[in-house]
């Protein structure tokens, strides 16, 4: 069946730092979605992308989704200690509507 | 709008006991399912329905059984607990989009551990 696959698991970084995380998929997905799980919390709605090659931005954050549509990697600029959490992408092959998650990437951020 | 709403919050169970975990949404969503979370394995699909009266396994279907005799409610019944099944459950909802998935809503979670 499909996998996503989501490196790294934990990231920590020093507030103001970079952090990306990345998502491979085993076969072609038609869109790909991502979702913020603060701690304690549920998985939140981010984005999602369609196009192949498509590049979307929230203020720091970037998302962008592979020419193949079998990867995607998220990208925020200039950490704050607001961005703590997991992040998680979630991919949808062609006639499937139900995401198959990723394992999530935590994301620790240090003041 | 409540959204996704699940009960209970926190549930302790014994090996062997068994017990349904509700789930309701008032946004008229077609899709709903359930997932489990388990430190460092990320969300785990359990069952689904692609609208009332049909179900489907997902991932890791055995010892769930679920239902969904109304679009409002997708209860998950745990037939005899074991201790394998301390998790996380999370319990999501989507409207039926043509060409692509719309957004996953997914209620606040019910913390169960097995003893």
């Amino acid at each position: 069946g499909q996998q996503v696959m989501q490196i790294p698991q934990y990231q920590h970084v020093q507030e103001g730092e970079d952090f990306t995380t990345y998502c491979n998929s085993s076969t072609t997905l038609s869109n790909i979605q991502w979702y913020k799980q603060r701690p304690g919390g549920h998985p939140v709605f981010l984005i999602q992308l369609v196009k192949s090659g498509e590049v979307k931005k929230q203020k720091r954050l970037t998302f962008q989704f592979g020419e193949a549509k079998k990867n995607s990697s998220l990208h925020i600029t200039a950490t704050q200690t607001t961005d703590v959490g997991t992040y998680f992408c979630a991919g949808i092959t062609g006639g499937s509507y139900i995401p198959t998650f990723g394992r999530g990437t935590s994301l620790i951020v240090h003041p | 709008n409540a959204g996704v709403t699940q009960t209970p919050k926190f549930q302790v169970l014994k090996t062997g006991q068994s017990m349904t975990l509700q789930c309701a949404q008032d946004m008229n969503h077609e899709y709903m399912s359930w997932y489990r979370q388990d430190p460092g394995m990320g969300l785990r699909l359990i069952h689904y329905s692609v609208g009332a009266g049909i179900t489907d396994q997902g991932e890791v279907p055995n010892g769930y059984n679920v239902s969904r005799s109304t679009t409002e409610d997708f209860p998950l019944r745990l037939l005899s607990a074991a201790p394998s099944q301390t998790s996380v459950y999370f319990c999501a909802s989507s409207y039926r989009g043509t060409l692509s998935t719309d957004t996953q809503y997914f209620g606040p979670g019910t913390r169960l551990t097995v003893l």
